[in-house]
């Protein structure tokens, strides 16, 4: 299956600033990537789709001008934080997924925390 | 919209054990269910999966069942061992949702040796 990479692993950050996630495919091309949150003890919530070369699109109640995302090329997507908060601590991980299987290959996810 | 319910949410068993974990799905449409297996501080991993044409499937001590006339599957693990301890989830996807995953609530399962 593909190889997804994320970094930071894990990121401290102030109030009201951003922070930027990234998720790489190393060996596979992804046209799209999804972006997961999960809060403790609590399952994934789909965030948004990426797509390669168009606007992502983003699940009901989640905001698109906080979470901005950027599918830069076949191997690359990022999520920014903007003015985070600390509700916005969370285990955010991404995931590529495999179309001729329907098999999704997930990151190891950044933990943000936002003090 | 897709839902998933899971059950139990924790389940607690002797190590050479089995333990069998259960999802509901809503929409008929659905034809993929996989389950992952998630370690603390860890991203899921595809531990099995299976298609809706497909009534089981077995992977050494993992199985997976599934019923699509009453919209359930499971998930079996024989001989527990205490690596199996963790959290697990239950997932459904269609083909016309764009490949999107929709994931149970979790179980966490404790394996004690």
């Amino acid at each position: 299956g593909a190889v997804v990479s994320q970094h930071p692993s894990r990121v401290i950050c102030k109030s009201g600033t951003s922070v930027k996630i990234e998720c790489r495919s190393l060996d596979f091309q992804a046209t799209t990537m999804f972006w997961y949150r999960q809060f403790p003890k609590q399952s994934l919530m789909l965030m948004a789709t990426s797509n390669e070369g168009s606007k992502a699109t983003y699940e009901q109640g989640v905001e698109k001008d906080k979470f901005l995302i950027n599918h830069a090329s076949l191997t690359l997507s990022t999520l920014t934080v903007t003015s985070a908060h600390p509700e916005d601590s969370s285990f955010y991980i991404c995931s590529v997924p495999d179309r001729s299987s329907n098999e999704q290959y997930f990151g190891p996810g950044t933990r943000l925390t936002v003090t | 919209g897709e839902n998933v319910e899971q059950h139990p949410s924790t389940l607690s068993v002797q190590e050479g054990d089995s333990a069998v974990i259960k999802c509901t799905y809503s929409d008929s449409a659905s034809n993929y269910f996989p389950w992952y297996k998630q370690e603390l501080g860890k991203g899921p991993q595809l531990i099995i999966d299976i298609r809706s044409n497909v009534g089981e499937k077995k992977d050494q001590r993992i199985a997976v069942t599934l019923n699509k006339t009453a919209k359930h599957f499971s998930l079996h693990i024989t001989e527990t061992q205490p690596e199996d301890s963790a959290v697990y989830f239950c997932a459904a996807s269609s083909g016309n949702q764009g490949g999107k995953l929709i994931f149970g609530q979790g179980t966490e399962l404790s394996v004690k040796p």
